[in-house]
């Protein structure tokens, strides 16, 4: 089975702190993803990876960095977290850019 | 400008029915079509897809439809069942690059 491992489930920080997600997959796949999911605006796509040292803007990347050292490693950062960076990150692994496989989501919350 | 568009936010059946979720989609790039499910507190995970050659494909009690010249796509789960009591995800995928998500529709089956 594959396993998409996101560090934590719930964290709360206050405004201004730096934020580190990180997400772990263990089934070697080149293509890792970051989403957030609000309500009523489903899943949007913040950064991905289509290999080691390699990232690209998804749809929203205002706020957001990320990281990927190692094959099996995607971090998202929030360089300063704001209050409208309260939400659900998905984080996401796939084989070849079809299929996703999903963590289990970390609620952010931003107080 | 969303390009995958679910215009029911939410949607109730009884028990034993059939439950049909719809989807729009704007961009004729688009080559395969993915149905996820997510429970609260989980990552959504994969239920079935279809490729943009195929107008239909089955699984158990799913079936996803596609129509091409209409740009639009429905999933339909029959018999439905209290655990398919979830939010629907539909996302499309132009050529093997990023999926695009649409909104979610949230289904309640009632027992």
């Amino acid at each position: 089975d594959v396993k998409v491992t996101q560090s934590s489930r719930y964290l709360v920080k206050r405004t201004g702190e730096k934020v580190f997600l990180e997400c772990v997959q263990d089934m070697d796949h080149e293509n890792m993803f970051w989403y957030r999911q609000d309500p009523g605006l489903g899943l949007r796509l913040i950064y991905f990876s289509y290999d080691v040292k390699m990232k690209e803007k998804g749809d929203i990347p205002e706020g957001y960095s990320v990281s990927r050292e190692k094959k099996e490693r995607f971090s998202l950062i929030l360089e300063s977290a704001s209050t409208n960076q309260t939400s659900m990150y998905l984080c996401a692994s796939s084989p070849d850019r079809y299929e996703a496989f999903f963590g289990q989501g970390t609620r952010l919350t931003v107080v | 400008d969303q390009q995958v568009k679910q215009n029911s936010p939410s949607l109730s059946v009884q028990e034993g029915r059939i439950s049909i979720l719809n989807c729009d989609y704007t961009n004729s790039m688009f080559d395969y079509f993915l149905w996820y499910k997510k429970y609260p507190a989980e990552g959504p995970t994969f239920l079935i897809s279809i490729s943009s050659i195929k107008d239909k494909n089955e699984d158990g009690r799913f079936t996803v439809f596609l129509n091409k010249s209409a740009k639009h796509l429905s999933l339909h789960i029959v018999p439905s069942q209290p655990g398919d009591s979830a939010v629907y995800f539909c996302a499309a995928s132009p050529y093997g690059n990023k999926l695009v998500f649409g909104a979610g529709t949230i289904l309640r089956v009632k027992s």
